[in-house]
């Protein structure tokens, strides 16, 4: 059961640099989100989307941009990476329907110099 | 966002039950509560849901009160693996808003 998958675990950047996290759900969920953790705090949420075809703003959405052309797949693009996006994301997904809670993956360190 | 208050730290010995309080003084009548757990840098887990009745299951155990201004998550026998950051989470909509948790620590 892969459940949601991100790629890559960890990746170094320069500042500047561009890239993109991969997040794949095979639960055919509606929902799904992108989180940022930093040291010592809960996750902030980035962005989010409740379907194909669209995507919503967070708490912390600047800097970022997010794509999800495909149900099972949700881009989360750096254009132009900062210091300040030093973190580890995490990625999650949630049925369209009823109360089920929501399932994570195990998250993308990323260190930008 | 409906908020939740936890204690930043609690320490349990091994092999006793943990009760981890919450508060949500502001949680409206059809929002549920949700708890999940952080081991390390791990990915978020699930642990238990309620709406307003206690629930059980084979991790933990959820004891909503009457009011539903708070709850407690119960772990009947805490072991050294469950020393995690624990999170408690009202979810409204399909928002689910993380504080800072609960950083549990079983001691042997």
């Amino acid at each position: 059961n892969a459940g949601v998958t991100q790629t890559p675990k960890f990746r170094v950047l320069k500042t500047g640099q561009s890239m993109t996290l991969l997040c794949a759900q095979d639960m055919n969920h509606e929902y799904m989100y992108w989180y940022r953790q930093d040291p010592g705090m809960g996750l902030r949420l980035i962005h989010y989307s409740v379907g194909e075809g669209t995507t919503a703003k967070g708490e912390v959405p600047d800097g970022y941009n997010v794509s999800r052309l495909k149900k099972q797949n949700f881009l989360l693009g750096l254009e132009s990476a900062a210091p300040s996006q030093t973190s580890v994301y995490f990625c999650a997904s949630l049925a369209g329907q009823g109360n089920q809670p929501q399932h994570f993956g195990d998250g993308t360190r990323l260190s930008i110099l | 966002d409906a908020k939740t208050t936890q204690p930043p730290s609690m320490d349990c010995a091994e092999g006793r039950a943990a009760n981890l309080p919450c508060n949500h003084s502001t949680i409206s009548g059809n929002e549920y509560v949700y708890w999940y757990r952080q081991i390390h840098s791990q990915g978020p887990q699930y642990i238990i849901h309620g709406l307003k009745n206690n629930e059980t299951n084979e991790m933990a155990s959820l004891i909503i009160t009457e009011d539903r201004k708070s709850s407690t998550l119960i772990l009947p026998h805490a072991t050294l693996r469950d020393t995690a950051v624990y999170y408690c989470i009202v979810r409204r909509g399909q928002n689910f808003v993380f504080g800072p948790g609960t950083r549990l620590s079983v001691l042997p």
